[in-house]
């Protein structure tokens, strides 16, 4: 049971880059989230999707773009990497709406913009 | 003001003791508590979820809710150097969706032998 899983588990990249962050679940969770953790702030929500085309913005959304064309895949890009994401991203899945349910945290990618 | 707001610390108890992790928050019309453990280097795991007033319960930990005060509390008893981690509290503020949580920046808990 592979669960959920994030590729890769550190990047490198640079200022001006478009960088890809993968997601993949096994448990057909409906819903999927993206987070990053930073120092001083704890984990902050970027965006969510709540099924295969439909995602919300979450607290710090600018400056990323998601889309979900399969229920098991939620990627994150960010189209032109800063600095200021340089960040741990962890994807997220719960099987259905509401925070009362349990969400299930990825391993997290590493990520460094140079 | 921090829509959740823990203390850094970092907290220090023997082996043993009782040690209390506590968290406010802004929004009075917040529902839902939640406490999350995150060892060195990997991914938040939820321990406790909290809805109404008063304590709850399950197995060394407990977890306080005084909505009142804008205050949530966890008690890990017998604490043990396994329980050493950063723990985060987590609140979904009513001014916002039932899909978007709020975390305060965490507690790191040290548990001496």
């Amino acid at each position: 049971d592979a669960g959920i899983t994030q590729s890769p588990r550190y990047k490198i990249t640079e200022t001006g880059r478009q960088v890809t962050l993968m997601c993949h679940q096994t448990w057909s969770h409906s819903y999927m989230f993206w987070y990053r953790q930073d120092l001083g702030h704890g984990l902050r929500l970027i965006y969510y999707s709540a099924a295969a085309d439909i995602t919300d913005k979450g607290e710090v959304p600018d400056g990323y773009v998601v889309s979900r064309s399969k229920t098991e895949n939620f990627p994150l890009t960010l189209e032109s990497a800063t600095r200021s994401q340089t960040s741990v991203y962890f994807c997220a899945s719960s099987r259905t709406s509401g925070v009362q349910e349990t969400q299930y945290f990825g391993p997290g990618t590493r990520l460094l913009v140079l | 003001q921090k829509e959740v707001e823990q203390n850094s610390g970092p907290l220090s108890v023997p082996e043993g003791a009782i040690a209390s992790l506590n968290c406010t928050y802004s929004d009075r019309g917040s529902q839902s508590f939640f406490w999350y453990r995150q060892y060195s280097g990997k991914s938040p795991e939820l321990i406790m979820s909290i809805y109404s007033n008063g304590d709850k319960e399950d197995g060394r930990f407990t977890a306080q809710l005084n909505k009142a005060s804008q205050y949530v509390s966890l008690l890990i008893r017998d604490s043990q150097p396994s329980d050493s981690a950063t723990y985060l509290c987590a609140v979904n503020p009513a001014l916002y969706n039932n899909n978007d949580m709020r975390f305060g920046a965490g507690t790191r808990l040290t548990v001496k032998p």
